[in-house]
């Protein structure tokens, strides 16, 4: 069974930084482009980043670029994302995703002083 | 970049009706269009990919078609768990844009 967990979230002051993991199982993970999509308080879904299966290629929304970074370690199945200069608006629940295919159940992110 | 327009907004529709969403690409992205149902306090869950095929495991009611940049998700006879907000996403390349959502209600 696939399953993508997700870890990190929580509390953070304006301006701060957070790192999210996402621990994947019950697929070959290397084999796989990641994407992480968030989801603000009672809003839609937006795409934050693209990672290739290798690692080599990554993708960012313009909201976040610059200022979020996307990767994997293969090894370790883990998709991580590392976010800095953290706003207000990334409030929301951050998902991990495989490819466009299955999703974690998510891990909420709260920026405010 | 490409922008993904949805419509409607919401709806509202009673038991056994045939339920039809739109969503409108503003550039050609083939046929790389997903269709998702996310239901509250759920992660969303994959409908459709490559703007026709049915995910393994969804039920067959569920069906897409494509014209054009025109892409269309269908619920042949509404059932009450399908009340959830609608999703459409293309994925031809970045940025991966989702639409608006599109909020499904029993009449």
């Amino acid at each position: 069974e696939v399953q993508l967990v997700e870890s990190g979230g929580g509390l953070v002051q304006p301006g701060g930084s957070l790192r999210l993991s996402c621990a994947v199982s019950g697929f070959t993970f290397k084999s796989y482009s990641m994407n992480w999509v968030r989801q603000a308080p009672g809003k839609g879904l937006e795409w934050v980043a693209y990672i290739s299966d290798s690692g080599t290629t990554t993708h960012y929304a313009d909201s976040v670029k610059g200022r979020f970074t996307i990767s994997r370690d293969n090894a370790k199945s883990s998709l991580y994302l590392e976010m800095n200069s953290l706003r207000d608006e990334d409030t929301a629940v951050y998902y991990c995703v495989k490819y466009i295919t299955t999703w974690g159940k998510g891990t909420l992110v709260a920026v405010s002083s | 970049d490409i922008q993904m327009t949805q419509s409607p907004s919401s709806l509202s529709a009673s038991i056994g009706d045939r339920v039809t969403i739109t969503c409108r690409a503003s550039q050609d992205v083939s046929n790389y269009v997903a269709w998702y149902q996310q239901k509250p306090g759920k992660a969303p869950k994959l409908l459709i990919y490559t703007a026709t095929t049915l995910q393994s495991g969804v039920p067959s009611r569920f069906s897409g078609s494509r014209s054009g940049t025109d892409f269309t998700l269908t619920i042949s006879s509404l059932q009450p768990e399908d009340v959830a907000t609608y999703y459409c996403q293309k994925y031809y390349s970045a940025p991966y844009t989702f639409g608006p959502g599109t909020k499904l209600e029993i009449k």
